[in-house]
């Protein structure tokens, strides 16, 4: 199985600040990685796939980059609505794997 | 548009079986592009791809639950099942169920979850 890590687990951010989430796959997957938000009582919402690509209606602060084994995700401006906990995901083989997520919350 | 929802008891004892349905609406699971899978999450394991199923029947499963897992569909009823045989203590978990976009219809990808059922197990 592809492993996949996240850093850091959780950080602390402020409305306006910019964040950044990284992704690290165990072996090289391309562009096949997907990001996920998941509010609290909530399903996971899927925010960028193919390591890039904004899903339709997801706000354009929102921005992944990376290649290979190495990813990440970008809040350019974070908002309220914006504190949650974001996962990635792995496309490439199966089984598909999730990182263990990284939580944002206010400071 | 589409939408998906779990069903199914929320209390299994263990040993026993497992039993949940996913029920599509607002579209066919049986249109082209898209495997229908089931997920978990737990505090203890993060989340977890338990297998896919497309329309046809045909089926991948997370070889770490391979010998217990068994995907089902029912096109006529636009719904599609998952039985996990033998459950312990560790299978409690929030379940959902997720259209898997495959690739002919861009990057692959969960782009649309159902709210998810909480399973647990416990005598």
């Amino acid at each position: 199985d592809i492993q996949m890590t996240q850093s850091p687990s959780s950080l602390s951010a402020s409305i306006g600040d910019r964040v950044t989430i990284t992704c690290r796959a165990s072996q090289g997957i391309s562009t096949y990685l997907n990001w996920y938000q998941q509010k609290t009582g909530k399903a996971p919402e899927i925010l960028i796939y193919g390591a890039s690509n904004l899903e339709s209606g997801v706000p354009s602060r929102f921005s992944g980059s990376g290649s290979g084994t190495d990813f990440t995700l970008t809040i350019s401006s974070l908002r309220p609505e914006d504190f949650a906990t974001y996962y990635c995901q792995q496309s490439y083989t199966l089984p598909r794997t999730f990182g263990p997520g990284t939580k944002v919350d206010i400071k | 548009q589409v939408q998906l929802r779990e069903s199914g008891p929320g209390l299994v004892k263990p040993s026993q079986t497992l039993s949940l349905t996913c029920t599509v609406s607002g579209g066919s699971i049986s249109s082209g592009g898209y495997y229908w899978s089931w997920i978990r999450q737990s505090a203890g394991k993060g989340l977890e791809w338990i297998g896919r199923i497309y329309a046809s029947g045909s089926t991948n499963y997370n070889p770490s639950l391979k010998s217990r897992v068994t995907i089902s569909v029912d096109t006529s009823k636009n719904q599609f099942s998952l039985k996990l045989t033998s459950v312990i203590a560790a299978d409690t978990a929030m379940y959902y169920c997720a259209r898997d976009r495959m690739i002919v219809a861009g990057p692959p990808a969960f782009d649309i979850w159902g709210q998810g059922t909480v399973v647990t197990v416990s005598s």
